[in-house]
């Protein structure tokens, strides 16, 4: 079974671009999050899906991030315009069950977003 | 808030025992994991605890008391590979909320 993978594995852009990542979670995973961490810090929530809704967004930092999540498949999370800042290491994760708060989260290898 | 408690580094010996104690202060708790990441890696999920008490899965085990606010993931007869860090995560309604990281490194 394939975990879950994100592409780009690395990303260099310059202040005031856009950048879009991908994530494609574990096959038949409902759940999809969205975790960030940046340098020195601890690895931090950003958003949660259940299929194709938002459920949780609390931890978005801005509203130059947006992520959706096509046909509860894969998500994409969008930076625009990024910001120096915005560097760190971009996790995804997926768990399988509907309602179910203590279901195991897999994780990616994460994006690592460089702003120069 | 979150907060969450581990210590930065630890060092151990090769065939050696090493005890990660993580203390959490949250507004809510469904249940506390332990992941293991090697550099440029994902985390990878070890263990989690539900309810107080000590959970065992091979060389790993980990341990919880709620009302204590307190954990430990026990590494036991260590090898190289074992050199990674560890994290320790409280679910609450979904989101993980993190712990900075312990780094523990395996000398032979």
């Amino acid at each position: 079974e394939a975990g879950v993978t994100q592409f780009p594995s690395h990303s260099v852009i310059e202040k005031g671009q856009t950048v879009t990542l991908r994530c494609d979670p574990i096959s038949g995973h409902d759940n999809l999050y969205w975790y960030r961490r940046v340098m020195g810090k601890e690895i931090k929530f950003l958003l949660h899906f259940v299929k194709e809704s938002k459920q949780d967004e609390s931890g978005m930092p801005n509203n130059r991030f947006l992520a959706e999540r096509t046909g509860g498949t894969y998500s994409t999370l969008k930076v625009q315009p990024a910001e120096l800042e915005d560097s760190g290491v971009y996790f995804c994760a997926s768990s399988q069950a509907l309602f179910a708060p203590t279901d195991t989260q897999y994780f990616g290898p994460g994006t690592r977003l460089t702003v120069l | 808030g979150q907060n969450i408690d581990q210590p930065t580094e630890m060092t151990a010996t090769e065939g050696a025992i090493v005890q990660i104690n993580c203390t959490y202060q949250t507004s809510g708790f469904n249940g506390l994991f332990w992941y293991q990441q090697h550099a440029g890696e994902a985390p990878t999920f070890l263990s989690y605890n539900v309810l107080d008490g000590l959970e065992e899965k091979g060389r790993f085990s980990s341990f919880l008391s709620r009302s204590k606010g307190y954990s430990y993931l026990l590494l036991k007869e260590l090898q190289m590979k074992d050199s990674a860090s560890y994290l320790c995560a409280v679910q609450n309604d979904y989101k993980l909320s993190f712990g900075a990281g312990t780094t523990v490194t395996v000398r032979a």
